[in-house]
């Protein structure tokens, strides 16, 4: 079945900076990779999403890239804000399979 | 998206008794999830809820400990049974939305259960 890591499992960075976080998944077949954040005390909220024909996915501050080859791929915020802390979860599924979620990734944002 | 209710949003509950928990959807929705979260912890698939049939269980989860409803396409029921400290997890209903290509989930507001 499919396997999806993340890395690192805690990041801090500077208000301003940017921030990334990787995800690698087992199953070639795999072909959706939704990003969730979740504040503390709240649900996993969708924050971005790609499917495996496109390579980048943009939304203002927040893009995913998918590198299909290498089975991975990553959230990039910029700009960071004090509001972006929180934990991340990347998942991947396959055509008719569950989600498979990544163990999370906790950002701290320092003023 | 689909706008997801749960009930109870938290809870403490003695050793031994049973919760169930509720999700209403404001939409027909064809496939409902059951997800458990403990604390610090990813998201763990619990079942699928299946209308008008028995729920599929994922490893390490079975029905007379997690018995599942789903009466008709906007409702079901967990029941958490004969609860132990370490059932003190968060509860998440979730929702597909199949009117979106990719059919992606979407999570109610979580039930916060506290076992002790």
């Amino acid at each position: 079945g499919e396997n999806v890591e993340q890395h690192p499992s805690t990041l801090s960075v500077q208000e301003g900076d940017s921030a990334v976080i990787k995800c690698t998944y087992s199953d070639s077949a795999s072909n959706y990779f939704p990003w969730y954040k979740q504040e503390l005390g709240k649900r996993p909220q969708l924050i971005i999403d790609i499917r495996s024909n496109v390579g980048e996915k943009k939304d203002q501050r927040i893009a995913v890239t998918l590198n299909k080859t290498a089975k991975h791929f990553s959230l990039h915020i910029t700009e960071t804000q004090p509001e972006d802390s929180a934990v991340y979860f990347c998942a991947a599924r396959g055509y008719g399979q569950n989600f498979v979620f990544g163990p999370g990734t906790r950002l701290s944002v320092l003023p | 998206s689909a706008v997801i209710s749960q009930k109870p949003s938290r809870d403490i509950c003695q050793r031994g008794t049973s919760l169930t928990i509720q999700c209403q959807v404001d939409s027909q929705v064809t496939m409902m999830f059951w997800y458990r979260q403990q604390p610090g912890q990813s998201l763990t698939l619990i079942a699928t809820a299946n209308q008008g049939s028995e729920a599929t269980y994922e490893s390490g989860f079975v029905i007379d400990k997690f018995p599942i409803s789903r009466p008709n396409l906007t409702f079901s029921t967990l029941t958490v049974s004969n609860m132990s400290p370490e059932d003190s997890s968060i509860y998440l209903c979730s929702v597909e939305d199949d009117k979106q290509i990719g059919n992606t989930i979407y999570f109610g507001e979580g039930s916060w259960l506290t076992v002790v």
